[in-house]
């Protein structure tokens, strides 16, 4: 059974604290990871992609892959009341093409 | 840019009706598409891979008689729950992939069988 974990939170963090959310996946041959957003009522939003080891950053967000430890971050700078949602994990099934897993997701709450 | 819809995006029935979703890929062609389920606070559960032109796949607990699912064209997946129960009532999500890295979510269908 091919899983990926994550903290269900909530994690709380002032605005413009640094916000670190951490999934770890049991499926070795994974080749593709995905951070998605979701508000309350809303479907995923897509906010990074990454294929491989080391970080990738777009603007506020970082992400960060290390396969051999089946760990993948995401790191928001600067976090806004915005980004107060529900960030959920996803990981590529090997051989699936373009089949994903995701994890149940880490509540995100900034505050003021 | 690429964008998926769904309709209805909210449908009430009764117990024992069957309700069908639609799920389309409005400016690209899908070959393949996905059904989520979603239940409050939970995570996106995968139903099934929609595939144009052959039987859809299952996950494993996933009925095929109750949620039937037709690729009707490279642009059209329909998902329909048969004799719908309350234990159905859910949010229903299709995805369409564009090429190997992207993966476009519709906006959702809000279902509760009464």
């Amino acid at each position: 059974q091919k899983e990926v974990e994550q903290n269900s939170g909530p994690l709380s963090v002032p605005e413009g604290a640094i916000a670190s959310l951490n999934c770890t996946y049991s499926d070795r041959g994974s080749q593709s990871f995905f951070w998605y957003r979701q508000y309350s009522g809303k479907s995923p939003e897509l906010i990074m992609s990454i294929y491989s080891n080391g970080d990738k950053e777009d603007g506020r967000f970082t992400a960060q892959l290390n396969k051999a430890s089946q760990y993948v971050s995401l790191l928001i700078r600067d976090s806004q009341p915005s980004d107060s949602a529900t960030y959920l994990c996803a990981v590529g099934v090997s051989g699936g093409y373009n089949k994903l897993i995701f994890g149940a997701g880490t509540r995100l709450a900034v505050h003021p | 840019g690429a964008v998926v819809s769904q309709h209805p995006s909210r449908v009430i029935c009764k117990s024992g009706t069957s309700v069908k979703i639609e799920c389309r890929s409005l400016d690209f062609q899908a070959t393949t598409m996905f059904w989520y389920r979603q239940f409050p606070k939970k995570s996106l559960m995968l139903m099934a891979t929609s595939n144009e032109g052959s039987k859809a796949t299952y996950e494993q607990g996933v009925e095929k008689d109750k949620f039937l699912i037709n690729h009707a064209s490279l642009t059209l997946s329909t998902l329909t729950v048969t004799s719908a129960h309350p234990e159905d009532s859910s949010f229903y999500i299709c995805s369409a992939p564009l090429g190997e890295e992207t993966q476009y979510f519709g906006p959702g269908t809000r279902l509760l069988v009464l």
